[in-house]
């Protein structure tokens, strides 16, 4: 069974930092994109950022560009998310999202889900 | 960056009976190798959203078959055959054919 767990989210003042984490098992997460996934309070979702299954390439959402980095320890099966500069529309439940598509170039789906993490960033 | 519009915000729905919710995007979401990379995903009250249908028309594992998706390009539509109430809850599309990945603003579907 996939399993996706979230940790390292809190409460956080406005321009520190926070790395939430996301450890992996059920599957080979070696072969795997993993993407961040975002639901501010009451809001709908939205796309953070996507690490390729060999690390070779990122990607983030315009909001969130020059400030997280997303990196994977494939012996660790984990990925992780280092926010930086964080700001009051930071705040969200932070969703860890597997890609059902192996070793793909383009994304096809989001088939497997954790629970969150929740941020908050407030003075 | 490519913008999704979903219609409607809120759907009032009956059991037994049919619904459709229509996503539209800015630009097309058809890929070199022929398919469109368009997802349908649904967040039931309290849980994390589950994946519905990819790549525009196929139904992720274990999806009941009441749900389809259909449509190419920039005009997409989920049908639910025939709405049972564990239907309810926000049903979002999203395109993957591009970075930045993006979301429609969601539909809530409700008895």
């Amino acid at each position: 069974e996939v399993q996706l767990v979230e940790f390292g989210g809190g409460l956080v003042q406005p321009g520190r930092s926070l790395r939430l984490s996301c450890a992996a098992s059920g599957f080979i997460f070696d072969d795997y994109d993993i993407h961040w996934v975002r639901q501010g309070p009451g809001k709908g979702l939205e796309w953070v950022s996507r690490i390729s299954w060999n690390s070779a390439t990122a990607a983030y959402a315009d909001s969130v560009k020059g400030r997280f980095t997303i990196s994977r320890d494939n012996a660790k099966k984990s990925v992780y998310l280092q926010m930086n500069s964080l700001k009051v529309e930071d705040t969200a439940l932070y969703y860890c999202v597997k890609d059902i598509g192996r070793m793909t170039t383009v994304t096809w789906g989001f088939g497997s889900w954790g629970q969150g993490t929740l941020v908050t960033v407030s003075s | 960056d490519i913008v999704m519009t979903q219609s409607p915000l809120s759907l009032p729905v009956t059991p037994g009976e049919p619904a459709s919710i229509s996503c539209r995007s800015s630009q097309s979401l058809l890929y070199s190798n022929g398919y469109n990379y368009l997802d349908w995903y649904v967040q039931k009250p309290g849980q994390s959203p589950q994946l519905l249908i990819y790549l525009a028309s196929t139904r992720a594992p274990g999806v009941p078959d009441r749900f389809s998706g259909s449509g190419s390009g920039t005009d997409f539509t989920l049908k639910i055959s025939r709405v049972e109430a564990e239907d309810v809850g926000v049903y979002y599309c999203m395109q993957a054919v591009q970075f930045p990945l993006g979301f429609g603003g969601g539909t809530k579907v409700e008895i």
